[in-house]
């Protein structure tokens, strides 16, 4: 398929290691956040969430931490795949206003 | 699959012309989304309908339009097309208007290319 975002942020990993993947965001008045995934070709896949309320979500093998404080958003995958190659938004909303999607990071996982 | 369905996949068309998008949503969801994706641009909301009626709008150009439909779902009208316009497309509903908790899901998109 397609691909688009040619010029965003990427962080390459190898397979096995664990990814960090960062999002700033400038309201202070968002209250919910959101991660997706996209593949080549593909809709944004959702991930995980967290609300304003909370610092820190797991899921399976995915962590979402939020600082209110400095306004930033991390995605950490662990022990990354193959599969897990994709570009990342953060998406925020506030005050159940529209959805805003961050820039989005290219992760690559070499083998 | 996310259950959002949207037609066509791929469309190519001249510029001038008027192109129409179509988007089921999820089962039972009753809002429904409109994205764009360019190359320089990113994920940029484009507008929101929930139950039939317009929510919310954000960077859509006149020359787009969308409706919902009674049975949820959604058109979206791209005329005059420009060059420019070339994008991939996003659908994506979800069950409430409230977007606090509530997941949007995402269709696997319409790419649309203006020659």
């Amino acid at each position: 398929g397609e691909s688009v975002g040619l010029h965003l942020p990427t962080l390459s990993v190898q397979e096995g290691d664990n990814s960090i993947i960062n999002c700033a965001y400038s309201n202070s008045a968002s209250d919910y956040f959101i991660w997706y995934k996209q593949e080549s070709g593909k809709g944004p896949q959702f991930i995980i969430d967290i609300r304003s309320n909370m610092d820190k979500r797991q899921g399976q093998r995915v962590t979402v931490l939020l600082n209110k404080t400095v306004k930033h958003l991390s995605l950490q995958i662990a022990a990354t795949q193959p599969g897990d190659s994709a570009v990342y938004f953060c998406a925020e909303t506030a005050n159940n206003n529209d959805m805003r999607f961050g820039a989005g990071t290219r992760l690559t996982v070499k083998p | 699959d996310s259950g959002v369905t949207q037609t066509p996949k791929h469309l190519i068309t001249a510029t001038g012309q008027r192109v129409t998008l179509r988007c089921s949503p999820r089962s039972g969801d009753l809002s429904v989304y409109w994205y764009q994706q360019s190359l320089d641009q990113g994920l940029q909301f484009l507008i929101q309908y929930y139950n039939g009626e317009e929510r919310a709008k954000g960077n859509i150009l006149e020359r787009f339009s969308a409706q919902q439909f009674p049975d949820l779902h959604s058109e979206l009208n791209l005329s005059s097309l420009e060059l420019g316009d070339s994008a991939l497309y996003f659908c994506a509903s979800s069950l409430w208007t409230d977007l606090g908790g509530n997941t949007i899901y995402f269709g696997e998109g319409s790419w649309l290319t203006v020659v």
